[in-house]
């Protein structure tokens, strides 16, 4: 499987400001996702990070909040926009295994807004 | 879109006993069904996964059933070790349109008594 590394592993932020977090793949992969697991909650789909278009946003999520980024096959960026306490989550990148459908897991970035 | 429910929330077993963890889904077109566990602190790892074309996978101490009729798959535990106990999620995966993410279940807080 892919190495998938994620930056920052954690930060904490203050109310108002933005993070961004980055994902890097050791090869080039066609799908990239991000998701977003709160405290003790699931994970739940933000967004389909598309190489040269738009990312695709999934119920409930919009660009202007979760601008995503993807400007090649390996490396893609989500920014939380004007953070309030209620973004403190973990964030993960994910990628879909070359040549099959099976969803790897980036590290992940432990986000505490305060 | 894809609603995925899981049963238990917690599964508490005695080490060496089994443990089954039951997923039920929403969308019949969905053909892809993986399982992720996940330790505290830790990204969710696959450890197994079937498609609809198959009724039953194993892998060691681990395997997954699926019932395509009843839209239900589970996850069964054989010989239950100390560091099995971690937090596992199903997710179901409609691949008819294309390469969406996962929908995931809540998850199961499973813990194995010494």
């Amino acid at each position: 499987s892919a190495v998938i590394s994620q930056k920052p592993s954690r930060d904490i932020c203050q109310r108002g400001t933005s993070l961004t977090i980055q994902c890097q793949v050791d090869s080039q992969v066609t799908m990239m996702f991000w998701y977003r697991q709160q405290p003790g909650q699931s994970l739940t789909l933000i967004a389909t990070a598309n190489q040269g278009s738009e990312a695709t946003y999934e119920s409930g999520f919009v660009i202007d909040k979760f601008p995503i980024s993807r400007p090649n096959l390996t490396f893609s960026t989500l920014t939380v926009s004007n953070m309030s306490p209620e973004d403190s989550s973990i964030y993960l990148c994910s990628v879909e295994g070359q040549g099959n459908e099976k969803l790897f897991f980036g590290s992940g970035t432990q986000l505490s807004v305060l | 879109g894809e609603n995925v429910e899981q049963h238990p929330s917690t599964l508490s077993v005695q080490e060496g006993d089994s443990a089954v963890i039951k997923c039920t889904y929403s969308d019949s077109a969905s053909n892809y069904f993986p399982w992720y566990k996940q330790e505290l602190g830790k990204r969710p790892q696959l450890i197994i996964d079937i498609r609809s074309n198959v009724g039953e996978k194993k892998d060691q101490r681990i395997a997954v059933t699926l019932n395509k009729t009843a839209k239900h798959f589970s996850l069964h535990i054989t010989e239950t070790q100390p560091e099995d106990s971690a937090v596992y999620f199903c997710a179901a995966r409609d691949s008819g349109g294309g390469a969406d993410g996962l929908t995931f279940g809540k998850g199961t807080h499973l813990i194995i008594q010494p």
